[in-house]
């Protein structure tokens, strides 16, 4: 294992619902991000905390709301979500997001909204 | 910004054989070649990586050439085994010694069936 762990692994939800994912990481890392893997497309970033502090914003909906209280966890909180949204959001944590490069991804949570 | 093209998307070979999976970049300024492996059920996890200031980086059966003038880089799997079979994702980005932002632009991924 990575080091870094997704709750759920699987959720689906309806356009009406409030949902939260969480990422936790056990590796001492001081940057977080979060990344939404859709079928035959990159993988998109979505946010960057370093030291708990959100350094990049992708130009991400505001119906994604990040939350990342201290370095060692990060939440994805999820409300009035469309259909396309659907996808594997990833979690990934690096020792420092300027000077180490290596990215601990974790195993991801498969959203799927009806 | 950068753009990273990656082929083939698919890619199926015999247990033994060779794969190559290759990738070009936009940005002459990109020095940081990360590559990544997706098993199913699974987030990436990196296999090998190369910085602008070498040409090819090799361990064990996994090797990796970087070609800076024409901005492509290349991933070459020798004597490939079933459990090889998964998707692999190049990126590419900017990594500053003293500092500045790191975020890897990622390739569309290559799904790697390597067959008994």
């Amino acid at each position: 294992e990575t080091g870094v762990t997704q709750t759920p692994r699987h959720l689906v939800m309806g356009m009406t619902n409030k949902k939260s994912l969480k990422c936790e990481q056990h590796l001492g890392h001081n940057a977080m991000y979060w990344y939404k893997q859709s079928a035959k497309k990159p993988l998109e970033l979505m946010f960057v905390y370093n030291f708990k502090e959100q350094t990049e914003n992708n130009s991400v909906p505001s119906r994604f709301s990040p939350e990342c209280p201290n370095s060692s966890h990060l939440f994805l909180h999820l409300h009035t979500l469309q259909p396309e949204d659907s996808a594997l959001y990833l979690c990934a944590s690096s020792q420092d997001r300027d000077r180490r490069n290596e990215q601990f991804f974790g195993p991801g949570t498969r959203l799927t909204v009806l | 910004g950068e753009n990273v093209e990656q082929h083939p998307s698919t890619l199926s070979v015999q247990e033994g054989d060779s794969a190559v999976i290759k990738c070009t970049y936009s940005d002459s300024a990109s020095n940081y070649f990360p590559w990544y492996k997706q098993e199913l059920g699974k987030g990436p996890q990196l296999i090998i990586d190369i910085r602008s200031n070498v040409g090819e980086k090799k361990d064990q059966r996994i090797a990796v050439t970087l070609n800076k003038t024409a901005k492509h880089f290349s991933l070459h799997i020798t004597e490939t085994q079933p459990e090889d079979s998964a998707v692999y994702f190049c990126a590419a980005s900017i990594a500053h010694a003293s500092g500045g932002s790191y975020i890897p632009t990622f390739g569309r991924g290559t799904s790697l069936i390597v067959h008994p």
